[in-house]
């Protein structure tokens, strides 16, 4: 089976610092590789997905992830943190039958004025 | 607009109760999911569908069952209700057959709690 780990379930940034969310993920096959955001009493959100179509994906509100296979790491970044960034955020990889997406415990943001 | 509703949103029940949790679909996805979101341990699958008449286990399944009698809903039911199901509890579906790639839409999820 597969399985992800975040690394840091809370993660503390200053209005206008850089945002890094770590994810690491274990796959016996080429995985597809997901993030989302949950809001405050909401669902998830997709933030963006990596499909093997290139190793730098770009997503909404100014996110990207970078997989590295080599490290097994699909870490998600934004150059400047925002108020309405603070979210819970998860990462999920796809198994490689069916569709069936195994989570990380999540990573809580708080983004601090 | 296409969407995915759960209802009820919220929910407080006793001990020993049946209780069933709607899920309802307008994408016309034949893949449906049911997650329970617990702190300390992110999202894990409850049960999951690939289309009408077929349902499958997932990694938390004990406790709860499923049924797909067409393709826009998945009812989650709990058949006798126990402290340890309070949650939050969420649906979501994806397209049928393009592969695992598909990214997967969620509700809004419902808040179960058990007294």
């Amino acid at each position: 089976a597969q399985s992800v780990t975040q690394l840091g379930s809370h993660v503390s940034v200053s209005e206008g610092a850089l945002v890094l969310l770590r994810c690491n993920y274990s796959s016996s096959v080429p995985p597809y590789l997901f993030w989302y955001v949950q809001y405050p009493n909401q669902g998830l959100q997709l933030l963006l997905k990596y499909t093997s179509a290139a190793t730098l994906v770009k997503g909404i509100n100014g996110f990207e992830a970078e997989f590295k296979k080599s490290e097994t790491s699909f870490h998600l970044t934004k150059p400047s943190a925002h108020m309405s960034d603070a979210a819970e955020y998860f990462c999920a990889v796809s198994e490689g039958t069916g569709n069936q997406f195994y989570f990380g415990t999540g990573t809580s943001l708080t983004v601090i004025p | 607009d296409a969407e995915i509703t759960q209802s009820p949103r919220h929910k407080i029940t006793e001990t020993g109760r049946q209780v069933t949790l709607a899920c309802h679909q307008t994408w016309n996805h034949n893949n449906m999911f049911w997650y329970r979101q617990d702190l300390g341990h992110g999202l894990r699958l409850i049960h999951y569908s690939y289309g009408v008449q077929d349902t499958n286990k997932g990694e938390v399944s004990d406790g709860y069952s499923v049924s797909r009698s067409n393709t826009e809903d998945l009812p989650l039911t709990l058949e006798s209700a126990a402290s340890s199901q309070t949650s939050v509890y969420f649906c979501a579906s994806s397209p049928l057959g393009s592969g695992t790639y598909n990214e997967q839409f969620f509700g809004p999820g419902t808040r179960l709690t058990v007294l």
